[in-house]
């Protein structure tokens, strides 16, 4: 079992690009979550779904877009990239709404 | 805005030692979770304690909250080179489906 998995695992960008990052479980999770960790911030909510084709915003949902078409993978979407979203993006699932979440290896993004 | 706040930011000691870090907390809450960070890596789920228990084990883990003072502690015991990580807790506000998670403390064992 591969667990959670995240592609890229890095990315550069310049301002105004778009990408896609994806996250793909096989633990059959009803419910995954993208966040993102800066520096002494800690880790921040940006989108999550409770299942296959939900959407629910977070705490910082603004320049993100995000799909979950299939119960295995949730794709979050960055459509005219910025500098502030320099970041490290983590992708989580959990089998409960306040269970314990299992958590992908991060993708490290840079915007220049 | 962030709901835990974990204290202190940083901790190093002797490796042996105990390390105990606290979290604490705005609302009430359902669960509180402890998740460890090793560098470059994703978070790793260590340990839950619901908002009607006081205290938990797992292994070297020992867990408490204290509901009325809106706080937990981590304890770590014996603590080895390999526990070099941050640490963060993450609480879920009642009524709410998400995880709230503090800025974490770094933990370094020196051998």
């Amino acid at each position: 079992n591969a667990g959670v998995t995240q592609t890229p695992k890095f990315r550069v960008l310049k301002t105004g690009q778009s990408m896609t990052l994806l996250c793909a479980q096989d633990m059959n999770h009803e419910y995954m979550y993208w966040y993102r960790q800066d520096p002494g911030m800690g880790l921040r909510l940006i989108h999550y779904s409770v299942g296959e084709g939900t959407t629910a915003k977070g705490e910082v949902p603004d320049g993100y877009n995000v799909s979950r078409l299939k119960k295995q993978n949730f794709l979050l979407g960055l459509e005219s990239a910025a500098p502030s979203q320099t970041s490290v993006y983590f992708c989580a699932t959990s089998e409960r709404p306040r269970g314990g979440q299992f958590f992908g290896p991060g993708t490290r993004l840079t915007v220049l | 805005s962030q709901q835990g706040e974990e204290d202190p930011q940083a901790l190093s000691i002797q490796e042996g030692e105990n390390a105990t870090m606290n979290c604490s907390y705005k609302t009430s809450i359902n669960n509180l979770q402890w998740y460890r960070q090793n560098s470059g890596r994703g978070l790793v789920h260590l340990i839950l304690i619901r908002s009607n228990e006081r205290e938990k084990h797992s292994g070297r883990l020992r867990v408490t909250l204290d509901t009325s003072k809106k706080s937990s502690s981590l304890l770590i015991t014996a603590s080895r080179a390999a526990d070099t990580a941050s640490y963060f807790c993450a609480t879920d506000a009642s009524g709410n489906e998400k995880l709230t998670f503090g800025t974490g403390t770094r933990l370094t064992i020196i051998p």
